[in-house]
């Protein structure tokens, strides 16, 4: 199983430009969440989707957008990027939602930089 | 809203036994967990406590106290590969994890 695999892994983009990672998984996980990690501050929820078809804000949705068309993908999106966006992304996928018995299984991170 | 509070950085010596904490403040809670992460890595899960004691995994162990919003890692016969970020994290209802900002462990030989 390759568990939870985020596309890309590096990525630069200048202000103003747009782009979507990508997030699938292939452990029929109904939960799928996005972080991201910026240094000393832990990780921060973006959006989350609790199964197909459904997604939800997190502790910092603004500049981002997200859709779970199919169970196993999840998309983040920046529509105009912004140099504040410059950060780690993490997707993480879970059997129920974030805990009773069910850890967050994390990609490996896609790190943007946004001049 | 949440908010978890843990040290930035902590320093041991191979073979010694350490410990990080973390304290909590949240409106609802489903219990504490804790992550690890290399540099350069993602995160990994080691540890869950639901109810107030002690849960042991290896050299590894978890404790929680829900009356006094608070929790720690043990980590003894550290190992150089213990080297890392360590992360605790509560999930209080319908949303997902929220993670403290991380204490940075260093062992020294």
């Amino acid at each position: 199983n390759a568990g939870v695999t985020q596309t890309p892994k590096f990525r630069v983009l200048k202000t103003g430009q747009s782009m979507t990672l990508l997030c699938a998984q292939d452990m029929n996980h109904e939960y799928m969440y996005w972080y991201r990690q910026d240094p000393g501050m832990g990780l921060r929820l973006i959006h989350y989707s609790v199964g197909e078809g459904t997604t939800a804000k997190g502790e910092v949705p603004d500049g981002y957008n997200v859709s779970r068309l199919k169970k196993q993908n999840f998309l983040l999106g920046l529509e105009s990027a912004a140099p504040s966006q410059t950060s780690v992304y993490f997707c993480a996928s879970s059997y129920s939602r974030g805990q009773f018995n069910s850890p967050l299984h994390f990609g490996n991170g896609t790190r943007l930089t946004v001049t | 809203g949440q908010s978890l509070e843990q040290p930035s950085e902590v320093t041991a010596v191979e073979g010694a036994i350490v410990q990080i904490n973390c304290t909590y403040q949240t409106s609802g809670f489903y219990g504490l967990s804790w992550y690890q992460q290399h540099d350069g890595g993602a995160p990994t899960f080691l540890s869950y406590n639901a109810l107030d004691g002690l849960e042991e995994t290896g050299r590894f162990s978890s404790f929680l106290s829900r009356s006094d919003s608070y929790g720690y890692l043990l980590l003894q016969e550290l190992q150089m590969k213990d080297s890392a970020s360590y992360f605790c994290a509560v999930r209080t209802g319908r949303r997902a994890l929220t993670f403290g900002s991380g204490t940075r462990l260093q062992v020294q030989p």
